[in-house]
């Protein structure tokens, strides 16, 4: 079966510290990858997506970057934190299919002071 | 552009009760529906999908509905327990590639 992990799954950092989050799918292959965001009081947004190897589009212009180095990990990265950054960040992934369910991590929350 | 509303954003019920939650959309060109599921602090959990071409999914007490014409979606979710509270969105996919637009979601207390 298929699983995703992210970790780490809390982060305390100072403002203009750089960031990294790492999610690994586990059991599939060649899927579609995501990060989105949900902050306090707001619903969530996609940051960004991967269709394969090397491949990211962003949704929004903002701090943070996305790398997938392995058809199955994706890394979401910030090289300065804002304290707007802060939020609970969400992997998922679905299967190469538009009519694909999407399946989502236990989530990473990043706070920034 | 396609949005989501979820309509109530919160709901108390007492044990054993049925729920209805409502979850409209303003886009019916959609490729697919889903429910899910949040704990406190946690990620979502998959409920049910819903294909475009599909008018209903069920998976035990879980009920979901999809009137694409006039842009709803209703989950029901029979006899409900305490352990049913969460907060429940939908989502919809609107381009071929995955992309979810999702609801803020409603909120669910369910009281012994």
């Amino acid at each position: 079966s298929q699983t995703i992990h992210q970790w780490p799954a809390t982060l305390v950092q100072p403002v203009g510290s750089p960031l990294s989050l790492e999610c690994t799918v586990e059991g599939t292959s060649n899927p579609n990858l995501y990060w989105y965001r949900q902050a306090a009081g707001r619903g969530l947004q996609l940051l960004f997506y991967s269709v394969g190897i090397g491949q990211i589009s962003s949704e929004v212009p903002q701090n943070l970057s996305a790398s997938r180095p392995q058809d199955r990990q994706f890394i979401l990265s910030s090289k300065k934190l804002l304290l707007s950054d802060s939020g609970f960040y969400l992997c998922a992934w679905d299967s190469n299919s538009n009519t694909g369910e999407l399946f989502f991590g236990e989530g990473s929350r990043l706070t920034v002071l | 552009k396609q949005e989501v509303t979820q309509i109530p954003a919160a709901l108390s019920v007492p044990e054993g009760e049925n729920l209805v939650l409502n979850c409209s959309f303003t886009d019916s060109a959609i490729y697919n529906l889903q429910w899910f599921r949040q704990d406190p602090g946690k990620g979502l959990t998959s409920l049910l999908l819903i294909q475009s071409s599909q008018r209903e999914q069920t998976s035990g007490r879980l009920n979901a509905s999809l009137d694409k014409s006039s842009g709803r979606s209703t989950l029901y979710i029979a006899a409900s327990q305490p352990g049913d509270s969460a907060t429940y969105l939908c989502a919809v996919k609107t381009d071929s590639w995955g992309k979810l637009q999702f609801g803020a979601g409603t909120q669910v207390v369910v009281t012994p």
